[in-house]
């Protein structure tokens, strides 16, 4: 099976832009979760989409958003960018059992 | 709250060397525990997994991890050290409530 892809793989915005990710899971797995990576705080879980909805939602503002579709590939909105969102953007899949997680490459976003 | 812990951010060892990477956790229950491994410029790696059932557990690329209740630990461990095993290594916890908690990380280095 082909493993979690994300698209783009790097991304260069300015403050103020907005960006979409996106992330295709395992071919049968329904759950996409997102992760934002920073040096500073490290791992922190975004959101999880689980057949087409928004199962649970970490502690980002409104600004970052997300949707999954039908085949279950995910994307990942940003709005109004600030530089602290510059950050590698983690992308996970599993199947219904959710318990273990399968990790994309990640996309770079650097925000100027 | 709930949190992992990582006291470790750099460990450095001798190739051949034994090894030892701790994390603990702070939850109430037993959750379901992890650890990852992350080299330069990709996403994360799975190596080894604690549900229930056997407290020592074995993984990918010759690691162990032992989950101990009485010290909410799960200790990441490998025998002797390859250069290759220089990465980054997180510890996450599954709260079961479809919500993942990564450590801060380790970042391994190995001396020739």
């Amino acid at each position: 099976k082909a493993g979690v892809t994300q698209t783009p793989r790097y991304l260069i915005k300015t403050r103020g832009q907005q960006v979409t990710l996106s992330c295709s899971p395992i071919s049968g797995h329904r759950s996409v979760s997102w992760y934002q990576q920073t040096p500073g705080q490290g791992l922190q879980f975004l959101f999880e989409y689980f057949s087409e909805t928004q199962r649970n939602k970490g502690n980002f503002p409104g600004r970052f958003s997300g949707r999954q579709f039908s085949n279950s590939r995910s994307e990942m909105n940003v709005s109004t960018l600030e530089l602290g969102d510059s950050a590698l953007y983690l992308c996970a899949s599993s199947d219904v059992s959710y318990n273990e997680q399968f990790f994309g490459p990640g996309t770079r976003l650097t925000v100027l | 709250a709930q949190s992992v812990t990582q006291p470790d951010i750099h460990i450095t060892v001798s190739e051949g060397a034994s090894l030892e990477l701790r994390c603990n956790y702070s939850y109430g229950a037993t959750p379901y525990l992890f650890w990852y491994v992350q080299s330069p410029g990709q996403g994360l790696q799975l190596l080894l997994k604690y549900f229930s059932g056997d407290t020592l557990v074995q993984g990918i690329k010759g690691f162990e991890a032992e989950f101990k209740r009485s010290q909410s630990s799960f200790n990441l461990r490998k025998p002797s050290v390859h250069w290759s095993d220089a990465a980054e290594y997180f510890c996450a916890v599954d709260l079961r409530d479809d919500k993942i908690i990564f450590g801060k990380g380790t970042r391994l280095h190995i001396l020739p």
